[in-house]
C-alpha cells in the first residue's frame, strides 16, 4: 500500500510554461484534493473532487485546472506559471464525501515547485 | 468562509516543558482534527474530536473540543526533541464542504 504518491518531487519552472502535477491513490478513496502550502498561510485549497467525475473549485483556483482521471488519480495542471504559484503543492485523499469532516485525509509527500 | 485561528504562530520551549496550542472560530465545526507535519512531508492525523467537550489522549498529547464546537486546544505534556514539527488544526463544516485548515503552529523543542 503506498498511499498516496505525487510526481514530480521538484520541479523548476520559467514563467509562462505549463505543467501538470500528477496524483494517485491505492486506497480506493471517494475524495481527492490538492492543496498548496506557502509560509505563514497554512494549507490552502485549490480543487477538490467529492467523487469520480466531479470537481469544484476551493479557496484559491486561479491559475489552475483540475482533471479527475479516474477513481485514483487527480492532476493539477498549471497552463502559463507565475512566480506567485511558487508553493509547495500537497495531493490528498479521504474516504468520506466532500466534508470529510469524520474522514482522515491521507497526504501525499509534496512536489516542490518554483516559478522563475 | 469560515476560518480557524491558531495560535501562537511559533513556540520554542526546552525538552521537559509543557505547552498548549490554541485553534478557535467564531463558527460551529461538526468534528476538529489536529495533523502533525514534519519537514519535507505532508501532514499526518493525530486525533478526531467530534463531541462537544470531548477529551482525547494520545501518550503526552491531550487534545480538547470546546464545549460549543467552535475551538479545541492541543496540550503537549513534557516535551521531547521528536515533537518538533508543525501541528495543524482542521474543522470540518456542518456543510458539505471540505475541511477547513489553521494556519499551524510551528513547534521547536530543544534537548
Amino acid at each position: 500500500n503506498a498511499g498516496v504518491t505525487q510526481t514530480p518531487k521538484f520541479q523548476v519552472l520559467k514563467t509562462g510554461q505549463s505543467m501538470t502535477l500528477q496524483c494517485a491513490q491505492d486506497m480506493n478513496h471517494n475524495s481527492m484534493y490538492w492543496y498548496r502550502q506557502d509560509p505563514g498561510m497554512g494549507l490552502r485549497l485549490i480543487y477538490y473532487s467529492a467523487s469520480e467525475g466531479t470537481t469544484d473549485k476551493g479557496e484559491v483556483p486561479n491559475g489552475y485546472n483540475v482533471s479527475r482521471l479516474n477513481k485514483r488519480e487527480f492532476s493539477l495542471r498549471l497552463e502559463s506559471a507565475a512566480p506567485s504559484q511558487t508553493s509547495v503543492y500537497f495531493c490528498a485523499s479521504s474516504g468520506g464525501g466532500a466534508s470529510g469532516g469524520r474522514y482522515t485525509q491521507y497526504f501525499g509527500p509534496g512536489t516542490r515547485l518554483t516559478v522563475l | 468562509t469560515q476560518l480557524l485561528e491558531q495560535s501562537p504562530q511559533f513556540l520554542s520551549i526546552q525538552e521537559g516543558e509543557n505547552l498548549t496550542v490554541y485553534c478557535n472560530s467564531s463558527s460551529v465545526f461538526s468534528s476538529l482534527q489536529w495533523y502533525r507535519q514534519e519537514p519535507g512531508e505532508g501532514p499526518v492525523l493525530l486525533v478526531t474530536v467530534v463531541t462537544g467537550g470531548e477529551v482525547k489522549k494520545l501518550k503526552r498529547l491531550t487534545f480538547q473540543f470546546g464545549d460549543a464546537r467552535k475551538d479545541s486546544s492541543l496540550h503537549i505534556t513534557a516535551a521531547q526533541p521528536g515533537d518538533t514539527g508543525l501541528y495543524l488544526c482542521a474543522g470540518a463544516p456542518l456543510g458539505n464542504t471540505p475541511l477547513v485548515f489553521g494556519k499551524g503552529t510551528r513547534l521547536s523543542v530543544i534537548a
